[in-house]
């Protein structure tokens, strides 16, 4: 049941754009969406909730294609600060069973 | 500031000891999580807590304990019987219990080694 995160690294130059994709062979009700910095807590990104609803911040871009239970992160003119491991978490139901399965992440590195 | 606080950060643990890490939030949530990481695998949940007094098994809750006796309180306690204990401990809480539209917040986490 533990999501896919494609690709598993990337590196970037500053100012260059990059797409993390997050695939499930289950239907999902919601992927969250963190990023951690080594040996850091893991930060809030996005949610993407089935039906189309997003909550998150506004410099985030993220997809939720549901026909495919795929979710893609779009990192647009990277800056340094995005490099970090970006984890996708999914959940199959909402209420009390929505406990989230994370991905092995996929490791930012943005160089100068 | 709100926050969830870990403590301690490092911590060693002797063969056949018990261990327990801690985990406090001061957000008023009233779920609470306990995940594991090692390297190259994302994170497990060994255990949640959606309201007090009460707790249920992750994926991973053997050779773990927890409880939920204060809303702002969700210690671990790492049993001699976990025999590979060597990861870093993430606690994490969110808004409303269980709900998978809310985002999760995590402390700075645990680095737990063997001696």
């Amino acid at each position: 049941q533990q999501p896919v995160q494609s690709p598993q690294a990337v590196i970037l130059r500053e100012g260059e754009d990059a797409v993390i994709n997050c695939s499930s062979s289950k239907a999902l009700y919601s992927v969250h969406w963190y990023r951690q910095k080594h040996g850091e807590a893991p930060v809030f990104l996005m949610i993407l909730l089935k039906g189309g609803e997003q909550k998150g911040h506004e410099k985030i871009s993220a997809s939720f294609n549901e026909k495919k239970q795929q979710s893609s992160l779009y990192l647009t003119a990277s800056q340094l600060s995005y490099s970090g491991t970006y984890f996708c978490g999914t959940a199959l139901y909402g209420g009390s069973q929505g406990n989230l399965i994370f991905g092995k992440g996929t490791k930012l590195s943005v160089k100068p | 500031d709100g926050g969830i606080t870990q403590s301690p950060k490092y911590l060693f643990r002797k063969e056949g000891q018990n261990v327990t890490l801690s985990c406090e939030q001061n957000l008023n949530h009233d779920a609470m999580y306990w995940y594991r990481q090692d390297p190259g695998q994302g994170l497990r949940l060994i255990y949640y807590s959606q309201i007090v007094n009460d707790f249920q098994k992750g994926d991973i809750a053997e050779g773990y304990s927890v409880s939920r006796e204060k809303k702002e309180s969700f210690p671990l306690t790492v049993t001699s019987a976990q025999k590979n204990p060597t990861a870093f401990y993430l606690c994490a809480s969110s808004d409303t219990a269980g709900y998978s539209n809310q985002p999760q917040h995590f402390g700075d986490g645990t680095r737990l080694s063997i001696l």
